[in-house]
């Protein structure tokens, strides 16, 4: 067990619809990670949040955003989907900013998109 | 841009036949190279960290070592439990900042027949 949580586990929802998933850092850990995992692509970073502020952006669709709250949990919100959007979505944390730390991945959520 | 090539896709081993897995990079500065470990249906789980060529770290049955284009995961007779999908990730810094964005390869699915 990392000490990362996320919920839900699974999600099924419909095209054009909008979910959010949410993950808890371990405790301790200022930054937050969002990967999104296809069968195709592979494991890609989405997003960073550091103690509440985005810090760097990868390939992240436009209709998808995330935040990270004051008491450090994060959101990711994916609104209008497309049946390509179904994946696995992991969350990581890690204590701050320096590049020797290492990130833990929470189990992540499934998301199917019928 | 930055490129993670793993090999073999898939490696399937009887006990005890021990085998090497290889992570590629291309990357304009790294500043580490991580390997996971992933179950089906799970997070990523942390193993190794590398930070300059030369570098080894072992951990029960497993080695991880790097050179300056590419890290090597020996695997010393494994057994059935070690079973998984392998993951190489980099870790670089571009423009003089820092990012916690990971790169990772496609992995390498080991299967250990008993």
């Amino acid at each position: 067990d990392s000490g990362v949580t996320q919920t839900p586990k699974h999600l099924i929802t419909a095209t054009g619809q909008r979910v959010t998933l949410r993950c808890s850092p371990r405790s301790g850990d200022l930054s937050v990670y969002w990967y999104q995992q296809s069968l195709d692509q592979g494991l890609q970073f989405l997003i960073q949040y550091y103690n509440g502020e985005e810090r760097a952006k990868g390939n992240i669709l436009e209709r998808f955003s995330a935040q990270q709250f004051p008491d450090l949990h994060s959101e990711l919100n994916l609104s209008s989907l497309e049946l390509g959007d179904s994946a696995l979505y992991f969350c990581a944390s890690s204590v701050g900013l320096a590049v020797w730390e290492t990130q833990y991945f929470g189990p992540g959520t499934r998301l199917l998109v019928l | 841009e930055d490129q993670v090539t793993q090999s073999p896709e898939a490696l399937r081993l009887q006990e005890g036949e021990s085998s090497s897995l290889n992570c590629s990079y291309t990357v304009s500065g790294l500043r580490g190279l991580f390997w996971y470990r992933q179950d089906p249906g799970k997070g990523p789980e942390f193993l190794f960290t590398l930070y300059s060529a030369g570098e080894e770290k072992e951990k029960e049955r497993l080695k991880a070592t790097l050179t300056k284009k590419e890290s090597f995961l020996h695997i010393t007779a494994p057994k059935p439990e070690d079973s998984a999908t392998y993951l190489c990730a980099v870790q670089a810094i571009k423009g003089g900042t820092s990012y916690g964005k990971l790169t990772f390869g496609q992995g390498t699915i080991l299967t250990v027949h008993p």
